[in-house]
């Protein structure tokens, strides 16, 4: 199994301020299409959770432009430009290149 | 709007079966496949397994925490999906998502964008 390594597991920010979460994968999530497999999701609290970039970097329909991602090799990142009070949760990177697929353990993000 | 909807949660004794369903509306249910992920309390998420779509034979992979146990179905007539779960364990509890992906590898979705709310398995004496 692909194992993810998220890094940090928690995060405590000032609203306005950027962010970054990371995550890594024990081996390439790249296919021979040129495409990396590796999406982002967000869990706000008592709720399931939403998908925020997929392929690495696509960004899913509705989520504001101040997310985005980024690749290089097995490690991936997730941005926040100015975070805002609504982005609190938990955020999970999840490989989706093969089965099963696997999560990293999850970054919770509060406010400062 | 485009949906999913889980239930067929609830209580069930070590040993014991449930079913889930997972009720699709909003778009061309026949076209996806299914897939279903859990959550313990107050950890993080698990992908269980799944039900592609026809064109791909409506087969089905599943974690090896459930294998021989749960099985997965679907009735495209009725754009409903199936969780059976035999044989339960107390590590089985927890909330249980059915989703649909953006695209997919070889009928595999990536980009999960449609999750339902949930539904609850507790597993307990």
């Amino acid at each position: 199994d692909i194992l993810m390594t998220q890094s940090p597991l928690s995060l405590s920010v000032i609203p306005g301020e950027p962010a970054s979460i990371s995550c890594r994968s024990s081996q390439s999530l790249l296919f021979n299409n040129g495409n990396n497999y590796l999406d982002w999701y967000l869990q706000r609290p008592g709720q399931s959770p939403q998908l925020l970039i997929y392929l690495g970097f696509g960004r899913a329909s509705g989520v504001p432009d101040r997310f985005s991602g980024s690749v290089s090799g097995t490690n991936f990142t997730l941005k926040i430009s100015r975070v805002e009070a609504e982005d609190i949760g938990v955020y999970y990177c999840m490989q989706a290149l093969q089965t099963p697929r696997t999560f990293g353990q999850g970054t919770k993000v509060e406010i400062k | 709007e485009v949906q999913l909807v889980e239930s067929g949660g609830g209580l069930a004794q070590p040993g014991r079966s449930l079913k889930l369903s997972c009720q699709a509306s909003g778009f061309i249910f026949r076209d996806y496949t299914v897939t279903w992920f859990r959550q313990a309390p107050g950890k993080g998420l698990e992908w269980v397994g799944l039900i592609k779509s026809k064109p791909f034979g409506e087969t089905t992979e599943d974690a090896a925490s459930v294998r021989g146990r749960f099985i997965f179905s679907r009735d495209d007539s009725e754009n409903i999906a199936y969780l059976q779960m035999n044989n339960l364990k107390v590590d089985d509890t927890g909330v249980y998502y059915c989703t649909r992906g953006i695209g997919a590898i070889f009928g595999v979705p990536y980009g999960l964008d449609v999750w339902g709310q949930g539904t609850t398995v507790t597993v307990s004496s």
